[in-house]
């Protein structure tokens, strides 16, 4: 058991709008990173939060931002959804800043129309 | 060229047979990652790969660092295996990014 959490499992945002989603990470991990996952396609890296820093960034534009909070809880942010926003989203936590032992959560999927 | 090649995308099987998935990679990589994804999405992380090779009950995977190939090796296969395969890598070690491939579609017949 991963013990991840993601918040909510499922979507639908007009375009135009504003999302955030929630990630609780599993205890002891003070690591997280968000991935976007278009449908038919591998996942890809949208940012990395360590110790309430930003720590890393993917090619995702400033209207998707993140907060990790002092229990190393995340949100996820997006702002002026577009369709092609449309994705499951998945977070994953580790114990440490490198690539080592990420635990993924169930994803939350977005759907924008 | 993607950086995380997986091969075959589709693969279908016959139960009990043994399967092979590779996944080839282009650039240097702290740790390679295997996970499986069922649809609905939720990704399990089934092996984190730096070197050698790894079995876990019917899953075993490899790595040659030389070659930068890793291959998902899953023997006497179930219809429960059904899932998609991805294979992901970590580059450096400043910050935990994973690349990851597409992923390989198994679909595994009673």
């Amino acid at each position: 058991e991963t013990g991840v959490t993601q918040s909510p499992t499922h979507l639908i945002k007009t375009r135009g709008q504003q999302v955030t989603l929630r990630c609780s990470s599993q205890s002891g991990h003070n690591t997280v990173s968000w991935y976007q996952q278009a449908l038919g396609q591998g996942p890809q890296f949208i940012f990395q939060y360590y110790r309430e820093e930003e720590n890393g960034r993917g090619n995702f534009p400033p209207r998707f931002s993140g907060l990790q909070f002092p229990n190393y809880s995340s949100e996820l942010n997006v702002n002026a959804l577009e369709l092609d926003d449309s994705a499951l989203y998945l977070c994953a936590s580790s114990s440490k800043r490198t690539s080592d032992e990420q635990y993924f959560g169930p994803g939350t999927r977005l759907t924008v129309t | 060229k993607n950086e995380v090649e997986q091969s075959p995308q589709n693969l279908t099987a016959q139960e009990g047979e043994f399967i092979t998935i590779n996944c080839s990679y282009s650039v240097g990589i702290s740790a390679l990652h295997w996970l499986q994804q069922h649809p609905g999405g939720g990704i399990v992380s089934l092996f984190m790969l730096s070197s050698g090779k790894k079995k876990h009950g019917r899953l075993i995977a490899t790595i040659n660092i030389q070659e930068k190939h890793s291959s998902l090796h899953i023997t006497a296969s179930h219809p429960r295996d059904s899932a998609v395969y991805i294979c992901a890598v970590g580059i450096g070690t400043s910050y935990g990014k994973l690349t990851f491939g597409q992923g390989t579609i198994l679909t595994v017949h009673p």
